[in-house]
């Protein structure tokens, strides 16, 4: 059951650059929409989200773009920083937020 | 700033042995959540519970689990005959009520079932 994917396992920026992780969905019960960042042994902690009828939000170096149509969202980061480095998770909710289906993760290192 | 908080951090137990896996959330939440992540593999929904009751659940949460809100701050997750497969990261997470979504997780608790 792949709902949501994030087809780059791993991602290489320089310090100062723009960052974007990408994934893509099939369900289009899908309304809301939320990136995630985990450092190794902790939880994931949340970053930003987006509902359905947006294209896009920005939370400071943060933004998240959806396009419904292609069932494709992205997260730029920019500029981008070393403490980013991180494995970043995209996850989708309907059903009124009863429960969050994970895509599998894109580990993102920034290098200074 | 509130945080759910997990304990233990980490958990070893035989197979066939009963595990309770403790959760607070954060404090003025409503909607509260366990998922478990096995080493290598997708962070998977187990279930919700609102309202003293559950609210949804996968196909994961048979009848081996268990969630319990025994008092006004902790949410548990018990395993009552831990196998080998249960082994993984469980994340407890909380929600505030209404149109906010954003979930928030905790730090985890290891289970390794030997």
């Amino acid at each position: 059951d792949q709902q949501v994917k994030q087809n780059s396992p791993s991602l290489s920026v320089q310090e100062g650059r723009i960052s974007i992780l990408n994934c893509d969905y099939t369900n289009s019960m899908f309304d809301y929409f939320l990136w995630y960042k985990k450092y190794p042994a902790e939880g994931p902690t949340f970053l930003i989200s987006i509902s359905s009828i947006k294209d896009k939000n920005e939370d400071g170096r943060f933004t998240v773009f959806l396009n419904k149509s292609a069932k494709h969202l992205s997260l730029h980061i920019v500029p981008s920083q070393p403490g980013d480095s991180a494995v970043y998770f995209c996850a989708a909710n309907n059903n009124a937020g009863n429960m969050l289906t994970f895509g599998g993760g894109t580990r993102l290192m920034v290098k200074p | 700033e509130p945080e759910v908080t997990q304990t233990p951090s980490h958990q070893v137990t035989q197979m066939g042995q009963e595990v309770i896996l403790r959760c607070v959330p954060i404090s003025n939440h409503l909607y509260f959540y366990w998922y478990r992540q096995i080493l290598g593999q997708k962070v998977e929904f187990l279930v919700s519970f609102y309202n003293n009751e559950i609210s949804e659940k996968s196909e994961i949460f048979d009848d081996q689990f268990s969630v319990e809100r025994p008092d006004g701050s902790n949410f548990t997750l018990k395993i009552r005959s831990t196998k080998l497969e249960d082994s993984a990261m469980y994340f407890c997470a909380s929600r505030k009520s209404g149109v906010i979504y954003e979930q928030y997780f905790g730090p985890g608790t290891r289970l390794t079932v030997t």
